[in-house]
């Protein structure tokens, strides 16, 4: 079974640094895009970007480029979002989610999303 | 950037049809993905290529694209349908840029 499992809940102040993590499983990681989604409370789905773990080509969002910074590790299939300073405005929560069939393709499966809290 | 147009909210009752349209400039030129977002829940895709369920979708789900409307037709609505339903799309205009829709509450009265 293909899955994406992610990284816990994070409660932050506004100001520092976070890092949230995605691990694939069921299927080989380095050959499927990997997307990353934001739905602040009570909104709708917003693409921030999305990375290639094999080669780790990125691509971002222009609303979210130099905002956030995606990376991967192919070793341990697992991709991540991150934060150096983050803001109120971050707080949502986040998917991670698999892109299929090619560039015009859809995001299948998502992983079960991680809720980012940042309040001083 | 190019935009996608949902109406904020559809009603319909258990048994009958609901449509849900998405609305973008010569949106019949791109291929049109559809998910489900049920409260509290990741969201799922109902619908890929315009038109194809994945393996698990009720064949009360189907899609169609033409022209500047593409639509989301659940049939014989049950009240398990009662969630959020988003369109999405890449953008070729932008490299790599994939937009949804705006989204669209169904409630089963």
């Amino acid at each position: 079974e293909v899955q994406l499992v992610q990284s816990g809940a994070e409660v932050k102040k506004p100001g520092e640094s976070l890092k949230i993590s995605c691990k694939g499983s069921g299927y080989s990681f380095t050959s499927y895009w990997i997307g990353w989604v934001r739905q602040m409370p009570g909104k709708g789905l917003e693409w921030m970007g999305i990375i290639y773990p094999g080669d780790s080509d990125t691509r971002y969002s222009p609303s979210f480029q130099g905002q956030v910074t995606i990376s991967a590790d192919k070793s341990i299939s697992t991709a991540y979002l991150q934060w150096s300073s983050l803001k109120a405005s971050d707080t949502a929560m986040y998917y991670c989610a698999r892109l299929g069939g090619g560039n015009s393709g859809w995001f299948d499966p998502w992983g079960q999303g991680t809720l980012v809290t940042v309040s001083s | 950037s190019y935009v996608l147009t949902q109406p904020p909210s559809v009603s319909v009752a258990p048994g009958k049809t609901a449509r849900i349209t998405c609305g973008g400039y010569n949106i019949g030129s791109k291929t049109v993905h559809w998910y489900q977002q049920r409260p509290g829940q990741a969201p799922v895709l109902v619908i890929f290529y315009d038109s194809d369920r994945p393996s698990g979708i009720p064949e009360r789900f189907s899609g169609s694209n033409s022209g500047n409307t593409a639509t989301l037709t659940i049939s014989r609505v049950e009240a398990g349908d009662e969630a959020d339903y988003y369109c999405q799309v890449w953008d070729s205009s932008n490299d790599h840029n994939y937009v949804f829709g705006t989204g669209t509450k169904v409630t089963v009265l």
